[in-house]
């Protein structure tokens, strides 16, 4: 089936540590990828976003993502996570012949402990 | 400063009520959208329009309507035939399509008592 899959519920990282969030797809040709932040009770915030070309992007906030066609993956990456990183991520796809509207994934909870 | 409106930020209604749910951009973005999010089911589309006097069902439209009368308004009625409302819904537009930055609203939290 077609779908967005973020395997990791809830992640907890110390201060300082590294970050990788995953997401994978499985759809026939690659859609446009995209990772969202929520803060708690907020709208979500676009991160960054990957359609063609350099497969390693970089976003807001310190954030990259690099996308593996072999994987269909679009890993979210941190090198240093911040306090205030604690929130919830979503990966979303857009799909190449209906770019419509947003398919998003259930949805990362990062904890982040000092 | 420019952004979306979401109102009421937190709403209660009894079974068998309907509720409308606000929602205003001043950005002058052509689609609006409406997402339901509930804990750990992520967001899912309920409604979008792409422009004034025009609007499509997204994934779970059922027990919901909405209207698109006006450029910076697109409000969503829970109807007494949603059977299940409690959720947290959020508003969202984009200038030119989900492939440009969706841009969200706070939410809102409605409760069914």
């Amino acid at each position: 089936a077609q779908s967005v899959t973020q395997p990791d519920i809830h992640i907890t990282v110390s201060e300082g540590a590294s970050l990788e969030l995953r997401c994978n797809y499985s759809y026939g040709a690659t859609p446009y990828l995209f990772w969202y932040v929520q803060s708690p009770g907020q709208g979500l915030q676009l991160l960054l976003k990957y359609f063609s070309g350099d497969t390693l992007v970089q976003g807001i906030k310190g954030f990259e993502a690099e996308f593996k066609r072999s994987q269909s993956s679009f890993n979210l990456r941190k090198p240093s996570v911040h306090w205030s990183d604690a929130a919830e991520y979503f990966c979303a796809v857009a799909l190449l012949y209906n770019t419509d509207k947003l398919i998003f994934g259930t949805g990362t909870r990062l904890q982040v402990f000092p | 400063d420019g952004g979306i409106t979401q109102s009421p930020k937190y709403l209660f209604r009894k079974e068998g009520q309907n509720v409308t749910l606000s929602c205003e951009q001043n950005l002058n973005h052509d689609a609006m959208y409406w997402y339901r999010q509930d804990p750990g089911q992520g967001l899912r589309l309920i409604y979008y329009s792409q422009i004034v006097n025009d609007f499509q069902k997204g994934d779970i439209a059922e027990g919901y309507s909405v209207s698109r009368e006006k450029k910076e308004s697109f409000p969503l009625t829970v109807t007494s035939a949603q059977k299940n409302p409690t959720a947290f819904y959020l508003c969202a537009s984009t200038l030119g399509g989900v492939t440009g930055e969706l841009f969200f609203g706070e939410g809102s939290r409605l409760t069914v008592l």
